[in-house]
C-alpha cells in the first residue's frame, strides 16, 4: 500500500496563478482532509470530505476549492494564488471520523 | 475558543536521556487525544490515541498520559535515540470527529549524540 500520496512536493507560483494539489489514498478511507501548516502554528483544516460527492469547509477555506468524485482522490484547487497561501499543505485520510489519521508527505507551496 | 497548547516549544537532550512533553487543551466536548510525530519534511505519523476513559497508553519507548479532569496530557520518551529528533504534535478531537480536530503547534525535540 502506498498510503496517502501527494503531488507535487514543491511548487513555486506567481501571484494570480492557479494550480491543483493532487491527493490520492489507496486505503479505501471514506474521510479525507486538506490541512495547511504554517511555521509555529498548528495544522489548520481547509476542507474535508466524508465520502465521494460530499465536501465541506473547514476553518480556513477562502481561496481554495475541492472536489471528491471518487473515494480515492481529493484534489485541492488554488485559484488566484496570493502570498498568504505560501505554506505546507498536507492531505490526510481516515476510516470514519474518529479513526487514525494517515498523512501524505506534504506539498510545499511558495507564492511570489 | 478551542485551543491546544504545548510546552516546551523546543527541547534539546542528550541521547539516552528521558524527556517529557506537555499538552494542555480547552477543547470541549472531548472525544480523544492523539500524539503525532513529525520528522522534518515529512507528514505526521500517529503515536497514540487516548479516549476519555484511558489515562495512559504506551507505544514502545513512548508513553502518553491523560488527565481529562485537568485537561492535560504528557508524552514521555524513554532512553531517547537520535531518530527521536522530530516535532511532536498533540491533537484533540471533539464529538464531531475529524472536522473538529484541534492541532497544537508542536514541540521540536532535538536529540544530540
Amino acid at each position: 500500500n502506498a498510503g496517502v500520496t501527494q503531488t507535487p512536493k514543491f511548487r513555486i507560483l506567481k501571484i494570480g496563478q492557479s494550480m491543483t494539489l493532487q491527493c490520492a489514498q489507496d486505503m479505501n478511507h471514506n474521510y479525507m482532509y486538506w490541512y495547511r501548516q504554517d511555521p509555529g502554528m498548528g495544522l489548520k483544516l481547509i476542507y474535508y470530505s466524508v465520502g465521494a460527492g460530499i465536501t465541506d469547509k473547514g476553518e480556513v477555506p477562502n481561496g481554495y476549492n475541492v472536489s471528491r468524485s471518487t473515494t480515492e482522490d481529493f484534489p485541492l484547487r488554488l485559484e488566484l494564488a496570493a502570498p498568504s497561501q505560501t505554506s505546507v499543505y498536507f492531505c490526510a485520510s481516515s476510516y470514519g471520523g474518529a479513526g487514525e489519521l494517515f498523512f501524505g508527505e506534504g506539498s510545499r507551496l511558495t507564492v511570489l | 475558543k478551542n485551543q491546544v497548547e504545548q510546552s516546551p516549544q523546543s527541547l534539546i537532550i542528550l541521547e539516552g536521556k528521558n524527556c517529557t512533553l506537555q499538552c494542555n487543551y480547552t477543547v470541549s466536548p472531548f472525544s480523544n487525544l492523539r500524539w503525532y510525530k513529525q520528522d522534518t519534511g515529512r507528514g505526521p505519523v500517529s503515536l497514540t490515541i487516548m479516549t476519555f476513559s484511558e489515562n495512559t497508553k504506551s507505544n514502545g519507548r513512548y508513553t502518553a498520559t491523560l488527565d481529562a479532569d485537568t485537561k492535560q496530557s504528557s508524552l514521555h520518551i524513554t532512553a531517547s535515540q537520535l531518530s527521536d529528533s522530530a516535532s511532536y504534535i498533540c491533537v484533540v478531537s471533539g464529538y464531531n470527529y475529524g472536522q473538529n480536530f484541534v492541532f497544537g503547534p508542536g514541540t521540536r525535540l532535538s536529540v544530540l549524540p
